[in-house]
């Protein structure tokens, strides 16, 4: 069964730092990544995404995350960190094709000034 | 904007009572997928639609029911509420035929049952 860690529920960072967010995931093939950022209030926005190809791949708003296979990771950064990134991340698995996502339960940034 | 839309915004209502939320997907998306939000579980597929369908079906009670429609949106029917059924409700949208399983996310239905 696919399942996606993210080991940190908090981060806070100084606004102009360099951001990582870590995400670990779990699935028996290649799998299909992603991050979501969400706002409070606000619905889901997609970041980016990782189907194959370019282990390194780039997204809205500044970040990019980077896929490790060895690992099983597919950590977020961003290098340098502005306060409207505040937000709740979410990373997330899925299959190819359109089936439903497993999401991590979050990690929520704190930018302070 | 993803051009998902939901409605209500936010919906209040009672213990035992029935509620219905609506979803419309993103103009040419097939598949429509629902999610609950909540803090102690946080984001768990409920169940997903294809073109009127049922495709697949998640962690979703009994209680629970969807069904999309002949013009694409959706409608989540939750009833004989309980407190702990309290949650944001999301409503997603993917094109088929992509291979990408690129999900676009409404604003989400905030439900309070009390």
């Amino acid at each position: 069964a696919q399942s996606v860690t993210q080991p940190d529920i908090h981060i806070t960072v100084s606004e102009g730092a360099s951001l990582e967010l870590r995400c670990n995931y779990s699935y028996g093939a290649t799998p299909y990544l992603f991050w979501y950022v969400q706002s409070p209030g606000q619905g889901l926005q997609l970041l980016l995404k990782y189907f194959s190809g370019d282990t390194l791949v780039q997204g809205i708003k500044g970040f990019e995350a980077e896929f490790k296979r060895s690992q099983s990771s597919f950590n977020l950064r961003k290098p340098s960190v502005h306060w409207s990134d505040a937000a709740e991340y979410f990373c997330a698995v899925g299959a190819p094709g359109n089936t439903p996502l497993v999401f991590g339960k979050g990690t929520r940034l704190s930018v302070i000034a | 904007d993803s051009g998902v839309t939901q409605t209500p915004k936010h919906l209040i209502t009672a213990t035992g009572q029935r509620v219905t939320l609506r979803c419309s997907p993103r103009s040419g998306d097939l598949s429509v997928y629902w999610y609950q939000q909540s803090l102690d579980q946080g984001l768990q597929f409920l169940i997903q639609y294809y073109n009127g369908e049922e495709r697949a079906k998640g962690n979703i009670l009994e209680r629970f029911s969807a069904q999309q429609f002949p013009d694409l949106h959706s409608e989540l029917n939750l009833s004989s509420l309980e407190l702990g059924d309290s949650a944001l409700y999301f409503c997603a949208s993917s094109v088929e035929g992509s291979g990408v399983n690129e999900q676009y996310f409404g604003p989400g239905t905030r439900l309070t049952v009390t």
